[in-house]
């Protein structure tokens, strides 16, 4: 049965480092692998999307990174603003075919100091 | 697109009654997921359905879940009857097949009393 993980579980820093969010998973035969994001009393909003043949993707200010083989993943944030201050999740997709669900991690809970 | 859209928002129910909760998926989109949400076991996926077909409802926890996919653009769980430990945020999320990834509803809070 997949597991994920993802550590830290919290993690407050001031304003303007640069930052990265890690996920293991234990199942490395996985389909592609999302970070999502979460806020207080919200749904989750996709950042990011890697499929297992990536390496790496990058959105803004956002970098994903893959490496499937050792089961782990990693968001790096740069140049970090109070307003990415949420909860981030890691989720695995096992198949492509047909349907399937994500395996979610518990999330690292951002903080983010002015 | 409006995304994928849940109702109600938040529902307060007393113990023993019935709760349905509704999802109307991503026009296009095939699959279609159901998920809890809870501090102490974080999300977890309960029912899928793929072409309005239930896949895999391993994780509904008990029978007094049930879902329903009667068309493309609807979808209910129900708890019937609902229980003070079945509060949670529930999470619908849809996604086409292959290379897309998932996009969520925005939840219903649901809270038994």
């Amino acid at each position: 049965k997949q597991e994920v993980t993802q550590i830290p579980a919290a993690l407050s820093v001031p304003e303007g480092e640069n930052l990265v969010l890690n996920c293991s998973f234990t199942d490395s035969a996985i389909y592609n692998l999302q970070w999502f994001r979460q806020d207080p009393g919200k749904g989750l909003t996709s950042l990011l999307l890697i499929q297992s043949s990536q390496r790496e993707q990058t959105s803004g200010r956002l970098n994903a990174s893959l490496d499937k083989s050792s089961g782990r993943s990693t968001l790096y944030i740069a140049a970090s603003q109070p307003g990415d201050s949420a909860t981030y999740l890691c989720a695995v997709r096992r198949t492509g075919g047909g349907a399937d669900g994500l395996t979610f991690g518990k999330g690292t809970h951002l903080i983010i100091q002015p | 697109d409006a995304g994928v859209i849940q109702s109600p928002r938040h529902e307060v129910t007393e113990m023993g009654q019935e709760v349905t909760l509704r999802c109307k998926p991503i026009s296009g989109h095939n699959s279609l997921f159901w998920y809890r949400q809870t501090m102490m076991r974080g999300l977890e996926l309960l029912i899928y359905f793929n072409n309005n077909v239930p896949i895999d409802d391993s994780g509904m926890p008990e029978d007094r879940f049930s879902a329903k996919m009667p068309n493309a653009s609807f979808s209910t769980l129900k708890i019937q009857p609902s229980e003070p430990r079945d509060s949670a945020v529930y999470f619908c999320a849809s996604s086409l097949e292959g290379n897309r990834g998932y996009t969520f509803g925005s939840g219903t809070r649901l809270t038994v009393v």
